[in-house]
Formats: structure tokens, sequence, C-alpha cells
């Protein structure tokens, strides 16, 4: 398919697990953004590359989150020591293009439950 | 930090009437965009309108921007049951505002009754 996909589509882990979420974006698209979204509530943003380069990670909560995406295509969201308040679901976003004209594609998002 | 705001928060009509949900936001935009998230996952582009358009016309959709009051309204028409889902106006910053990352508001739930 020709969209944004994501992996796992859920992911149940204990409080303190190591977890990774996976982004595929829509190929050719430089710009990918993370995204999470609590229940009840709007996605937030979390970070922003455009290529290979972090050039936004504002939104990051806290040291424990990091992401990667060494070849400009595929990106990596990491949760270390993972929290019950980290329960939400990641959703990825890609958008063709440097500035803001054109529209974000979603994935169907990352389910995380830490118990 | 969110900066939409919907209203209504949940919105329940029959089938056939139109829906109306509203947004307002704070800082000053390049486009604002409307999505619908089926069951809490993935987010369906519906339509964008830019700061310099007052209405836009999709399918069933009337979307409508007043940048003076900072504000937006969706309308679907002549609704359907599969309508049903949460919808979300979601910001795109002025340009030369940075990452152009989204902040969307808190979505407005509609249930469209058979």
């Amino acid at each position: 398919g020709a969209g944004v996909s994501q992996t796992p589509s859920n992911k149940v882990t204990e409080k303190g697990k190591y977890v990774e979420l996976r982004c595929d974006p829509i190929s050719g698209h430089t710009a990918l953004y993370w995204y999470r979204q609590s229940l009840g509530q709007g996605p937030e943003f979390l970070i922003y590359f455009q290529g290979t380069g972090a050039a936004d990670d504002s939104g990051l909560p806290n040291d424990r989150f990091f992401a990667v995406r060494p070849e400009g295509s595929v990106s990596t969201l990491k949760i270390q020591r993972t929290e019950r308040g980290d329960s939400a679901v990641y959703l990825c976003a890609s958008r063709k293009g440097r500035i803001g004209i054109n529209e974000q594609f979603f994935g169907p998002g990352t389910r995380l439950t830490v118990l | 930090s969110q900066q939409g705001e919907e209203d209504p928060q949940a919105l329940s009509i029959q089938e056939g009437e139109n829906a109306t949900m509203n947004c307002s936001y704070k800082t000053s935009i390049n486009n604002l965009q409307w999505y619908r998230q089926n069951s809490g996952r993935g987010l369906v582009h519906l339509i964008l309108i830019r700061s310099n358009e007052r209405e836009k016309h999709s399918g069933r959709l009337r979307v409508t921007l007043d940048t003076s009051k900072k504000s937006s309204s969706l309308l679907i028409t002549a609704s359907r049951a599969a309508d049903t889902a949460s919808y979300f106006c979601a910001t795109d910053p002025a340009l030369g505002a940075g990452s152009y990352q989204l902040t969307f508001g808190k979505g407005t739930k509609l249930s469209v009754i058979p």
C-alpha cells in the first residue's frame, strides 16, 4: 500500500520495560512527525524529522523518549523505563516537502498499554 | 498543548440531518484542517482550508474559516450512520513558524442514529 504504516498495531508491556514503535512513511515524504493521543484527547506533537535529523523534538515529554530516522525513511520511537502514563495511541504522519502547505498523512497508530 | 477547541464535545443527530461542529484557535495559521477518526485509531484527512480562503466544499462537507475570529466550522450535510466518528480540527502554523506540526483540538464526537 501507499499509505503510512505503523508496527506493531498494539503493544502491551510492563512498567519499566523498553519499547520500540516503528513508522514507515509514504515513499518520498521527507517530513515525518510523531504524535501521541491520550484517551479523549486530540493528538499532541512529539517530534519532527526533516530527512534524517530531528528538526524539532520540543514535544518529547522527557528524556525517556527518543526517536531516530537514520536513513531518512523509516523512523523508530523508543521509550525507556515505560510508565503507566505512557499508555496512549502513538501516531506517525508524513508530509511531502518542507513547508507547511501540504496535508499530513497519518498511519493507523500503535496502541501502547503499560501495565 | 492543544490549540483548537471544538464544540460541541459530543453531538447526536438522526440520519439525514445536518451536523455542524465548530473550532476555535489561538495563534496565526497557514491553514486549518479537519480530520475524522474512527475508534480512536488512524486519522483520515477530510479537508484543508488555507488562511486566505473563507469557505470550501468537498462532497457533503462544507468548511468555513474566519481568521478575524480565529474560528472554523465543519458542516456535514445529509448525515449517514457511517459518519459516526470523532472529528478534529488541526491548525498548521503560519509560514516561518518552524516544524509546521499540527496542533489539534480535543475533538467532537458525532453519533448519527439510523
